[in-house]
Formats: C-alpha cells, structure tokens, sequence
C-alpha cells in the first residue's frame, strides 16, 4: 500500500522568512502532487510531477514558490519569501502514472507566517 | 474547467442513522471519475468511494455507498450505521483524464452519540 511522510508536521515563521517542506512517498509511484488546502477550503494544486519533470505547475505562484523532485522520488516545496496568505497546510500526494488513478495523500506540513 | 459544489458547510447526525451528503458538479467531459475523500481532525485524507462516469451501478463500499445521477451531474454519498469515527470534513472531488483532480469546499461531518 502506498505511504507518504511529510515533514515537518507543523511550522510557524515570521512573513519574509524561508520556509521548506518535504515530502517522502513510501512506495515508487510515479506521479507526485503539491497542493495547498487554506482553512475551510478544499486541496487546490500547486504542482504536479511525472518522475522529475513538473508537467503542471501552472498554479504555483513562481515568484517565491518553487519544487523539485529530484531523481523522481523524493519532492521539496520551498517558500522564500513567505507572506501572511501563505497560512495554510501544505499536502503531498502520490499516485501511480495513468489515467484516473487514486492518490494516497500525506498527512500535510501545517504552515503558520505571523 | 471544472468545478465541484458542496452546499452543506456542515452536517450533523447520531450514531447509527443514516446521513447523505450531497455534491454536484459541472464538466463538458464525457469520462472521468468521481471521488469522495475523508479528512478527519487528524488531516490525512483517505479515500472513501469512487465512481466512473460510466458505470451505472452506484458504488458501494461497506457502510458507503453513492448516489450518481449523470445526467442531473449530482453524486451524493449516504453513510449507513453512522459511527463516531465518521466524524470528519468530506470533501467530493472531480478527475477527467490526466488532469488532477479538482475538489470541492467540504462537508463537515459531525457524529454524535
């Protein structure tokens, strides 16, 4: 069965400071997903991986956010610098390549900028 | 694109009665799935039901089972026997193809003994 860990669980920084996440998929799924979920608010997509090519990251503000997935694996999503609106948990996701394939979701980095 | 409504901000029922959930959607897609996720306080979302556009037979999973009217682009999830450990936000969620999916705001989901 499919995992994700994501670290860290909780995190709060002052606005302007950098901020990072990871995400650690337990099985070899090929697809990986960044989203963010604001409070009350369903996940909505930042960016979207296939192995170590991002093939949709046309939600993610590039301006202070940016990902990478190195050797298809492993994902970090990083914020610099961060701002107030940024207030949100931050989730990773994984599925297998194809078509209308589940995802197994990771418990999420909650991310609080004061 | 997309787009998935949950009317219901919240929802309350007692241990072992029968709840619905509703959700509609609006796509011009002719095959794609339908999902409903679980998100209890603990925040890791799970799968609870899924649905192809077509296949007529509504899915049933235990105690969960659906409501897909294609036509009226309404897919409702009733939960039997209703338990504590069903408290949680619902979310409905949309996928066509190799897009991702798309979600709606929630259900809240409170149990009550």
């Amino acid at each position: 069965e499919a995992g994700v860990v994501q670290s860290p669980r909780y995190k709060i920084i002052e606005k302007k400071q950098p901020v990072a996440f990871w995400c650690n998929p337990i099985s070899g799924h090929n697809t990986l997903y960044w989203y963010r979920q604001n409070l009350g608010q369903g996940p909505e997509l930042l960016i979207r991986y296939e192995n170590e090519e991002a093939v949709d990251d046309s939600q993610l503000p590039k301006d202070r956010f940016s990902a990478e997935r190195l050797k298809g694996v492993d994902s970090t999503l990083k914020i610099q610098p961060a701002e107030l609106g940024d207030s949100a948990v931050y989730l990773c996701a994984i599925s297998p390549s194809g078509l209308f394939n589940e995802q197994f979701f990771g418990p999420g980095t909650r991310l609080t900028v004061l | 694109a997309q787009t998935v409504t949950q009317s219901q901000p919240e929802m309350s029922v007692q241990e072992a009665e029968t709840v619905t959930l509703s959700c509609t959607y609006d796509t011009s897609e002719s095959n794609y799935y339908l999902f409903w996720y679980k998100q209890p306080p603990s925040r890791q979302m799970i799968l609870v039901i899924r649905q192809e556009a077509y296949k007529q037979q509504n899915a049933t999973e235990n105690r969960f089972s659906v409501n897909f009217q294609k036509a009226a682009k309404s897919f409702s999830l009733k939960i039997s026997d209703s338990q504590l450990g069903d408290t949680a936000m619902y979310f409905c969620a949309f996928l066509s193809g190799y897009s991702t999916l798309t979600f709606g705001k929630g259900t809240m989901l409170l149990v009550s003994p």
